[in-house]
């Protein structure tokens, strides 16, 4: 089946700090969504990307989805404890209408 | 409030024992789907629904059920539970599948 990897699994950085999750998919999606799940809560949506190649800023956050739509990337500059929260990736594929998510990259900042 | 709204938060049940996770959402959303989150293998969809009456397996349905009579509510139905079923589960639902997806904040079942 359909699998969505994400690496690194966890991620321990100093506040201040860069940090990048990448995500891959083992098929083509129809678009690439970021959420995150702060410690004991729900995931929230963070953004949408439809266009290969897309490139999308939130303030301090950078999402980048792949040519092929196969993969993504969200990247952090200068991490601050707010930050800290599992990161997913997820996706519907071309055809169908299951949603996969990726298994997560866990950040935690250290003060 | 836009809300998905899930029952019960916690539940602590035996191996065997009939149990039924509510899950109802107040936006008209078409789309509503079921994960279930475990360590190191992010969120795993177990089913959804597409409208009322219209509900799809997602890639770990073994062991559940599902119904949607109704459109606002999908409930998540064990049958007969097993340890190998406890886990932290989400109810999810969007306007229709692209769209991003407003979660409930989550049932956590222990199966003893």
């Amino acid at each position: 089946g359909q699998q969505v990897m994400q690496i690194p699994q966890y991620q321990h950085v100093q506040e201040g700090e860069d940090f990048t999750t990448y995500c891959n998919s083992s098929t083509t999606l129809s678009n690439i969504q970021w959420y995150k799940q702060r410690p004991g809560g729900h995931p929230v949506f963070l953004i949408q990307l439809v266009k290969s190649g897309e490139v999308k800023k939130q303030k301090r956050l950078t999402f980048q989805f792949g040519e092929a739509k196969k993969n993504s990337s969200l990247h952090i500059t200068a991490t601050q404890t707010t930050d800290v929260g599992t990161y997913f990736c997820a996706g519907p594929p071309n055809t169908g209408n299951q949603f996969y998510f990726g298994t997560g990259t866990s950040l935690t900042v250290i003060p | 409030e836009a809300q998905v709204t899930q029952n019960p938060r916690y539940l602590i049940t035996v191996t065997g024992k009939k149990l039924t996770v509510t899950c109802s959402q107040n936006m008209n959303h078409e789309y509503m789907s079921w994960y279930r989150q475990d360590p190191g293998l992010g969120l795993r969809q177990i089913y959804y629904s597409m409208n009322v009456e219209v509900t799809d397996k997602g890639d770990v349905p073994e062991g559940y059920k599902v119904s949607r009579k109704e459109k606002r509510n999908f409930p998540l139905i064990l049958e007969s539970p097993s340890p190998n079923q406890t886990s932290l589960y989400f109810c999810a639902s969007s306007l229709f599948p692209p769209l991003p997806q407003h979660f409930g904040d989550g049932t956590r079942l222990s199966i003893l």
